[in-house]
């Protein structure tokens, strides 16, 4: 079945402490996206990626990291320097241009 | 600066009870426009692309509407199973999502 796989679905670290998100799509899309969604509010666009090896900050990359060396792959770090880390992640991925986006099923991140 | 902006934020209904929710928007080179639904702990669920103005899109009892300025997620005779969240997001440079409008549907 074609999709995105996020990993894990939860996640506890402890304060201080770098955590990696995975997120993988064999749909052979050329875009993905990292947002945050906080409770009883909408998507954040944290980064994104239109090419292999290429991405660009969103609204609220600060203390955040990202990668893309493959095409299916785009890992999002959350460094000790984001200040309030605890939040549900969604990547998501598209063709480039105009088409929808397709979502994970969300990271849920704790930091304790 | 790209916006935008989604109401009501939240919406109860009687089963049955035909309502519209808003999208407005300001964004340079609109690409596309995008409804989703999103449920509790869940990632966002594809409903519906727009391209143009005058454009509309059906699915079941939703119905989304474009124009210059906003969109439109019309809801016809909703059922309890209706209930979620509804996001807007437009396409240009990057992919941006409104807050969304919480829709509760009361049998």
């Amino acid at each position: 079945d074609g999709g995105i796989t996020q990993s894990p679905k939860y996640l506890f670290r402890k304060e201080g402490q770098n955590v990696t998100l995975s997120c993988e799509q064999n749909l052979n899309h050329d875009a993905m996206y990292w947002y945050r969604q906080d409770p009883g509010q909408g998507l954040r666009l944290i980064y994104y990626s239109q090419i292999v090896n290429d991405f660009q900050k969103g609204d609220i990359a600060e203390g955040y990291s990202v990668s893309r060396e493959k095409k299916e792959s785009f890992p999002l770090t959350v460094t000790s320097a984001q200040k309030n880390p605890t939040a549900f992640y969604l990547c998501a991925s598209s063709q480039t241009g105009n088409t929808e986006a397709f979502f994970g099923q969300g990271t849920r991140l704790t930091v304790v | 600066e790209d916006q935008v902006t989604q109401s009501p934020e939240a919406l109860r209904l009687q089963e049955g009870e035909s309502s519209s929710l808003n999208c407005s928007y300001t964004v340079s080179g609109l690409r596309g426009l995008f409804w989703y639904r999103q449920d509790p702990g869940k990632g966002p669920e594809f409903l519906f692309t727009l391209y143009s103005a005058g454009e509309e899109k059906e699915k079941e009892r939703l119905k989304a509407t474009l124009t210059k300025k906003e969109s439109f997620l019309h809801i016809t005779a909703p059922k309890p199973e209706d209930s979620a969240t509804y996001l807007c997001a437009v396409q240009a440079e990057d992919m941006r999502f409104g807050a969304g409008t919480r829709l509760t549907v009361k049998p």
